[in-house]
């Protein structure tokens, strides 16, 4: 069945460091890729979200794009800062509804 | 425009206690999914409703949890008797259509359940 592998957490960063969490998925047919965002006693909100191969996904400065090549779809961030401190889930849809990686807590200091 | 609604945010019971959380989806989404989070994990699908009628329950455990959507739009899910291993958060999800399971699906806040 379809399955997204994300890299393990917890992820500790300065202020203004760059940020890479891997994704890597295995489906059937052609699935859109997604990322979610789970802030602190929040529920999950779509971050982006790119539906073919070599879309690019972005907000928020996030970035990802879809490498069917290497079935990957790492997020990217340049300069995180404090307030993106958050769990960020991988997620993936082809014929069944969103299937999510176990997510990955990102933790930003000042 | 509102968001998707759930209550309770919190509960707490004992085991082989009944409780049923409620979700009120955005409007106009004719899809509303239920899922459970157990702490560490990502989210699992556990039924998905396409207005009245269910569309995938099959990982739903149909032997204590039960979930309805009676008039198409809000949705209640209930759990009888409860287990320790039922302790999650449990998040509600709309979207607009579900010819397209791509579709981009808007999540509540959830509720957390406790099982004592």
């Amino acid at each position: 069945g379809d399955s997204v592998t994300q890299m393990e957490g917890p992820v500790t960063l300065s202020e203004e460091a760059f940020l890479t969490i891997n994704c890597t998925y295995t489906a059937t047919g052609y699935p859109s890729l997604f990322w979610y965002v789970q802030y602190p006693g929040e529920g999950l909100q779509l971050l982006l979200k790119a539906t073919k191969a070599d879309d690019k996904g972005s907000n928020k400065g996030f970035e990802a794009t879809y490498r069917k090549e290497t079935t990957s779809f790492h997020l990217e961030k340049g300069s995180v800062q404090v307030s993106d401190s958050a769990v960020y889930f991988c997620a993936l849809s082809s014929d069944t509804p969103l299937v999510f990686g176990k997510g990955t807590r990102l933790s930003v200091i000042a | 425009e509102a968001g998707v609604a759930q209550s309770p945010r919190y509960k707490i019971i004992e085991k082989r206690q009944s409780v049923a959380f409620w979700c009120n989806p955005i409007s106009g989404h004719a899809t509303l999914y239920w899922y459970q989070q157990i702490l560490g994990q990502g989210p699992k699908l556990l039924i998905q409703f396409q207005n009245n009628g269910v569309v995938d329950d099959s990982q739903l455990p149909k032997d204590r949890f039960s979930a309805e959507r009676l008039k198409g739009v809000d949705s209640t899910l209930k759990i009888q008797p409860a287990k320790l291993e039922d302790s999650a958060v449990y998040l509600c999800a709309s979207s607009l259509w579900a010819a397209s399971l791509k579709e981009t699906q808007y999540f509540g806040p959830g509720t957390r359940l406790l099982v004592l």
